[in-house]
């Protein structure tokens, strides 16, 4: 079945580090690709989603490009600040109305 | 602009009572409606979702089952609770009509089964 790897548990940086947070998917087509980011205690947030090959989805400084040919969705971002600490999911559309889900990362920016 | 509401916050239940959770949609018509649930320190896995009232669709279900009575709430239950169902419980809304759109999520409820 279609599936999301998230290879990094935790990453840790500090303030105005870049940031890439790995996501790879398996799955036949094209399907829709996501990042959310989840507070402690709060729902996920949705980030942004691409669709197509080479599609660049972007929200908050932070921008992912769909790869099809590597099977990639990786996040990044040229500048963390502390206020990004938070735990991030990749996601991924397997049909209509589901979501497959990747285990997180959980970004831990040091002050 | 939509609202998502989800009821209670919090519970601590005994192990075999029975459990209701709700959402509620404000601002939305005919909303895609979604239950998640979320182990502590772990990722969502998707139960059920609704297109329309009355009609639930089960993804996974984990002894729980779902209705929706009215187009802007869904309901989450089971009559007796067992310890595998701590964790963290989300509601999600996406818009109306086919394919995969993005889905908004609530607050969620913690529930400690004990």
């Amino acid at each position: 079945g279609d599936s999301v790897t998230q290879t990094e548990g935790q990453v840790a940086l500090s303030e105005e580090d870049f940031l890439t947070i790995h996501c790879n998917y398996s799955a036949s087509g094209y399907p829709a690709l996501f990042w959310y980011v989840q507070y402690p205690g709060e729902g996920p947030q949705f980030l942004f989603r691409a669709s197509r090959d080479k599609e660049k989805g972007s929200s908050r400084g932070f921008e992912a490009t769909y790869n099809k040919e590597t099977t990639s969705f990786h996040l990044q971002k040229a500048s963390v600040q502390e206020s990004d600490s938070a735990v991030y999911y990749c996601a991924l559309g397997d049909s209509n109305y589901q979501l497959i889900w990747g285990s997180g990362t959980k970004l831990i920016i040091k002050p | 602009a939509q609202t998502i509401h989800q009821w209670p916050v919090a519970e601590i239940k005994a192990v075999g009572s029975p459990l209701s959770l709700g959402c509620t949609i404000k601002g939305k018509s005919s909303p895609n409606l979604y239950w998640y649930w979320q182990a502590t320190g772990g990722t969502l896995q998707q139960l059920f979702y609704s297109i329309t009232v009355g009609q639930v669709e089960s993804v996974v279900q984990l002894n729980l089952s779902a209705s929706r009575p009215k187009d802007d709430q869904f309901i989450l239950s089971t009559e007796k609770l067992l310890l595998s169902h701590s964790g963290f419980y989300l509601c999600a809304w996406s818009p109306p009509g086919g394919g995969l759109d993005t889905q908004y999520f609530g607050p969620g409820t913690r529930l400690l089964v004990l």
